[in-house]
């Protein structure tokens, strides 16, 4: 059974950095797309940024462009997001999430368990 | 990257049928169809649905999805207790090459 266990997020001052860990188990990790995705407190789910297989192709929101990095270790079966910068509008439960077979039509199909990051002076 | 647009709420009976719907435009729904996912408070999210209407393993057969060109709906037949959460449309976007969603539709069943 696939499964994603995430590690990191907390409390960071505006303008610090923090990192997001997932950890992949269950599944052939390199041979899925890979994808983050955001909640704010009471809101909707908002896409944040996606990795193809291999790490050479990445995508991000517009309003975490230049600030946000995603990368991943195949070797570990770990993708991770690395957050410069933060803002208070950061603040939101981060979800790491495994795009279905299907890219682009097969919908993110697992979820890990969310990690909140606040960020707050 | 504009979201998708769904109904705030929907309320419905036991046993009842709800339909949620889910409009986009040529650049997600229209183009790569919709998925769907149902939350409830607290956890991630579950994919119920994909490519219009194919369905995950273990996912009740209650639960179907279809769609009409730029618009995408979730039928939920023989509403339960458990079905109360909310459900949010996903799509891929040609234009900026990432996920978009819609704001989430809040079921409640009575």
């Amino acid at each position: 059974q696939a499964q994603l266990v995430q590690s990191g997020g907390g409390v960071v001052q505006p303008g610090r950095s923090l990192r997001l860990s997932c950890a992949a188990s269950g599944f052939t990790f390199s041979s899925y797309v890979m994808q983050w995705v955001r909640q704010a407190p009471g809101k909707g789910l908002e896409w944040v940024a996606g990795l193809w297989y291999d790490g050479t192709n990445e995508n991000y929101a517009d309003s975490v462009k230049g600030r946000f990095t995603i990368s991943r270790d195949n070797s570990q079966n770990t993708l991770y997001l690395q957050m410069n910068s933060l803002r208070a509008e950061d603040t939101a439960v981060y979800y790491c999430a495994r795009e279905g077979l299907a890219v682009g039509t097969g919908g993110l199909d697992y979820w890990g368990q969310g990690n909140l990051v606040t960020v707050s002076s | 990257q504009a979201g998708l647009t769904q109904p705030p709420s929907v309320s419905k009976a036991l046993r009842q049928t709800a339909t949620l719907t889910c409009t986009g435009n040529n650049n997600n729904v229209g183009n790569q169809g919709a998925a769907w996912l149902q939350q409830h408070q607290g956890h991630p999210p579950k994919l119920l649905s994909y490519r219009n209407n194919d369905r995950p393993s273990g996912i009740s057969e209650r639960f179907s999805a279809s769609r009409s060109g730029d618009t995408a709906s979730l039928t939920i037949t023989g509403l339960q207790p458990e079905d109360e959460a909310d459900y949010y449309c996903s799509s891929w976007d040609n234009s900026f090459g990432g996920w978009v969603f819609g704001g989430g539709t809040k079921l409640t069943v009575l």
